[in-house]
């Protein structure tokens, strides 16, 4: 089945610590997107990368890091300069060709910090 | 600024009660609005996408519409696995960027 895969699905974190995030698609989709989620507010975009060996910041990408050496993979790095990391992380990917498509998304990475 | 803007933020029907949830936009360029379906410690599901005003889609119990300034996500009859947060989402002229609304959580009790 294509899809997006997120893991883990729970990662527990010590300050001062830096972990990183997976996430693989078989959709063979050239834009892939990196989000967080708190409790009552929306998705805000932390980086997205639109072909391969290139990716932007998005709005709070400060205490982030990314690389997409692969079309199919677009890890996250939460480094120890993120100052309040403990969220719900969600990447998602969609075609780029002709027009505006959707993003689709994967099961989401719960992060807490110790 | 592109922005917008979800209402209500929590929303509870009866099953078999119809209403409609609103997203309002502000933005420049707007070259699609997107609806998802999320459900607690889960990815958003897509459910639809509107790229003109007028634009009107269908899927089950819902329906989804688009005007100029804001967009209405109607349910009819719903049932309670129609319970979810639903997400609004637009996407502004050449930033490949979606803008987020913060959600409606839906709950429909039997």
């Amino acid at each position: 089945d294509g899809g997006i895969t997120q893991s883990p699905k729970y990662l527990f974190r010590k300050e001062g610590q830096n972990v990183t995030l997976s996430c693989e698609q078989n959709l063979n989709h050239d834009a892939m997107y990196w989000y967080r989620q708190d409790p009552g507010q929306g998705l805000r975009l932390i980086y997205y990368s639109q072909i391969v060996n290139d990716f932007q910041k998005g709005d709070i990408a400060e205490g982030y890091s990314v690389s997409r050496e692969k079309k199919e993979s677009f890890p996250l790095t939460v480094t120890s300069a993120q100052k309040n990391p403990t969220a719900f992380y969600l990447c998602a990917s969609r075609t780029s060709g002709g027009g505006w498509n959707e993003q689709f998304f994967g099961p989401g990475t719960r992060l807490t910090v110790l | 600024e592109d922005q917008v803007t979800q209402s209500p933020e929590a929303l509870r029907l009866q099953e078999g009660e119809s209403s409609s949830l609103n997203c309002s936009y502000t933005v420049s360029g707007l070259r699609g609005l997107f609806w998802y379906r999320q459900d607690p410690g889960k990815g958003p599901e897509f459910l639809f996408t509107l790229y003109s005003a007028g634009e009107e889609k269908e899927k089950e119990r819902l329906k989804a519409t688009l005007t100029k300034k804001e967009s209405f996500l109607h349910i009819t009859a719903p049932k309670p696995e129609d319970s979810a947060t639903y997400l609004c989402a637009v996407g502004p002229s050449n930033t490949g960027k979606l803008i987020f609304g913060q959600g409606t959580t839906l709950q429909v009790k039997p």
